[in-house]
């Protein structure tokens, strides 16, 4: 079955290092997106990707950035990380086109000493 | 520009009925429902497009009035299953073969109480 899938689903760094969460969806879908989880925020928008070499920035893309090299995957990287994101971090996904469903992967909850 | 859901949490009985409003200050193409339980990604319910349509499955069903740019979603005969958090995401425009990511509210807590 085709599904969306993170890893790691916990992680756990230090302020400074780099840090690459993955995502990966075997849908085919040429929409993929990057949204962080945070009490009283509800989801906000990192990074967003049309396609192969198409990354866009979302509404909280400072400190992230994202490529895409293939369809199915879209790594979002923390540079040097920082306190203020640790989150849970949700990837999604949905077939080309405005008004198609984005259907979300299990999350990855970053916690940043 | 978040949309403003209301109310923010809403304590039922099984078998009562609830209504979840999603407004925007913008004008919207679209509005997707989500159902999230603590833990968990977010579940997909239904999308509504620009158009003023209405959907529904099973006993959830929701509305978009594109004229107040306001989505409602309505749960009737609520099951214990119902309970979680509600989210409505807004897109607000269309780029020719994409999307833009939405634009989540901050949700709806409801439970649901035997």
């Amino acid at each position: 079955d085709a599904e969306i899938t993170q890893s790691p689903r916990h992680k756990i760094t230090e302020t400074g290092r780099q840090v690459t969460l993955a995502c990966h969806q075997t849908w085919n879908h040429n929409n993929m997106f990057w949204y962080r989880q945070d009490l009283g925020h509800g989801l906000r928008l990192i990074h967003y990707s049309y396609g192969v070499q198409d990354t866009n920035k979302g509404e909280v893309s400072d400190g992230y950035s994202v490529s895409r090299s293939n369809t199915e995957d879209l790594p979002l990287t923390l540079e040097s990380a920082a306190s203020s994101q640790t989150s849970v971090y949700f990837c999604a996904s949905s077939e080309a086109g405005a008004g198609e469903t984005q259907y979300f992967g299990p999350g990855t909850r970053l916690l940043v000493l | 520009q978040q949309p403003v859901q209301s109310p923010q949490a809403v304590i039922l009985r099984e078998g009562e009925d609830a209504v979840i409003n999603c407004s925007s200050s913008k004008a919207l193409y679209s509005v997707h429902w989500y159902r999230q339980k603590h833990g968990e990604a977010p579940i997909f319910l239904m999308i509504l497009l620009k158009g003023g349509e209405q959907k529904g499955h099973d006993k959830i069903s929701a509305s978009f009035n594109e004229k107040k740019q306001q989505s409602s979603l309505y749960l009737t005969a609520s099951q214990l299953s119902y309970s979680g958090t509600y989210f409505c995401g807004t897109g607000y425009s269309y780029s020719g073969g994409g999307a833009d990511g939405l634009t989540f509210g901050k949700g709806t807590h409801l439970i649901i109480q035997p």
